[in-house]
């Protein structure tokens, strides 16, 4: 039974970036990627991107290209979010989601908080 | 970037039968969006309950389904129960590869 852990909340000043950890456990990498979705308070949720766990072939939404990165670690089964340049407007609710074709499993979100 | 359409809310009777759409601003919605449905609880992550237009995962209950209807994706609750109360939400693929979430729907079971 596939699970999703991710990284625990973060608070982040204007100006810099967050990395947010996805690790999923009894999952394979073979045709398989990893979503990431984030939701501001009382708003929609907001596709980020997706990763590719095989190839580490990355696709972005257009709003986020320029500041966002995937990546994984195909040692350690775990996936990276890297946001810079990070705004109040990023504040969020992140989630990644483990993907074998039907965006099959949630992890449980992790609070990026951005003040100064 | 192309907009995603859902009813902002709905109302179903405990047992009664209820369909949530998922309109695209680009036209009709085909089985080539790939159409998701996603429910989520307040507080909680959001759970995937059908994917691929129609298909279902393991854990989705047998009281929902999903459709094409009328140029949109559909989302049929059939008997709906108390725990179902939640925001529903869609999300298209497009050819792009960049998916697109709907604006989500609250349910509300009363």
């Amino acid at each position: 039974q596939i699970q999703v852990v991710q990284s625990g909340p973060e608070v982040k000043k204007p100006g810099t970036s967050v990395k947010v950890s996805c690790k999923a456990s009894a999952f394979t990498f073979s045709n398989s990627a990893m979503q990431w979705v984030r939701q501001a308070r009382g708003q929609r949720l907001e596709w980020i991107g997706w990763i590719v766990l095989g190839s580490g072939k990355t696709e972005y939404a257009q709003k986020f290209e320029e500041r966002v990165t995937l990546t994984r670690d195909v040692s350690t089964g775990t996936s990276y979010m890297e946001l810079r340049n990070l705004r109040s407007e990023d504040t969020a609710i992140y989630y990644c989601a483990a993907d074998k074709g039907g965006f099959d499993v949630w992890g449980q979100g992790t609070m990026v908080i951005v003040s100064s | 970037q192309a907009v995603v359409t859902q009813e902002p809310s709905l109302t179903v009777s405990p047992g009664g039968t209820v369909t949530l759409t998922c309109g695209s601003s680009t036209g009709a919605v085909t089985s080539g969006h790939y159409s998701y449905w996603f429910q989520q609880k307040p507080g909680q992550a959001p759970t995937t309950l059908i994917f691929d237009t129609r298909k279902k995962h393991s854990w989705t209950p047998a009281r929902f389904s999903g459709s094409l209807v009328g140029g949109k994706a559909a989302l049929t609750l059939s008997g709906a129960r108390p725990e179902d109360e939640a925001d529903y939400y869609c999300l298209l693929s497009y050819s792009s590869a960049r998916p697109v979430f709907g604006g989500g729907t609250k349910l509300t079971v009363l």
